[in-house]
């Protein structure tokens, strides 16, 4: 079964420290993997996705198909990066575009 | 301001009463979703439609109902069915086969 695990509901880093958010994902076939940013009292919104392979305000995501994962990274981790953010798997159907996702990262950054 | 729009913002209703939640879009989607947003569990799919007067049910569509009668309109029924009706729902459109969703603001539904 297809299947997006985030394993931290909760992650507190200080602010300028590195931060990553992990995520693993369970799919037999190719994935197409994103991460999506809530903050507060905005809508969620996309962050980035796994085929654009760019940096969007210095995140970046590697997938790694060996290991299942497509963990989130910032080298230097700013206030204004304290939201949810969630993994999502895109599995395109016949039917419609099928998005699992994770159960979410509170991301907290300390100043 | 185009997008996706969702109302009311917070929704307050006596259980046992059906309730309808708004959501329009004018990006010229397609495709548009409902999720339902619990703390701790993510996103989860409640009913989907690709297309005018199609809809499909999603992971936990019980107690739940749809329309798709115009292309920019998707709006969501909670009914006196769905158990635990209480919490924050979310509607999406995307354009098929491209993987990224667009998401409203959100209802809070409180079901008393």
């Amino acid at each position: 079964a297809q299947r997006v695990t985030q394993p931290e509901k909760l992650l507190s880093v200080f602010k300028g420290a590195p931060v990553e958010l992990k995520c693993n994902y369970s799919y037999s076939g190719s994935p197409e993997l994103f991460w999506y940013v809530q903050y507060s009292r905005q809508r969620l919104q996309l962050l980035l996705r796994h085929i654009s392979r760019e940096s969007i305000k210095g995140f970046t995501a590697d997938l790694n198909k060996g290991e299942t994962s497509f963990h989130l990274k910032k080298p230097f981790a700013q206030e204004e990066d304290s939201a949810m953010y969630y993994c999502a798997l895109s599995i395109m159907k016949t039917s419609y575009d099928k998005v699992i996702f994770g159960p979410g990262t509170s991301l907290s950054v300390i100043p | 301001d185009g997008g996706i729009t969702q109302s009311p913002k917070y929704l307050f209703r006596k259980e046992g009463q059906n309730v309808t939640l708004s959501c329009e879009q004018n990006l010229n989607h397609d495709a548009m979703y409902w999720y339902r947003q619990d703390p701790g569990q993510g996103l989860r799919l409640i009913y989907y439609s690709q297309i005018v007067n199609d809809f499909q049910k999603g992971d936990i569509a019980e107690g739940y109902s749809v329309s798709r009668e115009k292309k920019e309109s998707f709006p969501l029924t909670v009914t006196s069915a769905q158990k635990n009706p209480t919490a924050f729902y979310l509607c999406a459109s995307s354009i098929q086969g491209s993987g990224e969703q667009y998401f409203g603001p959100g209802t809070r539904l409180t079901v008393t």
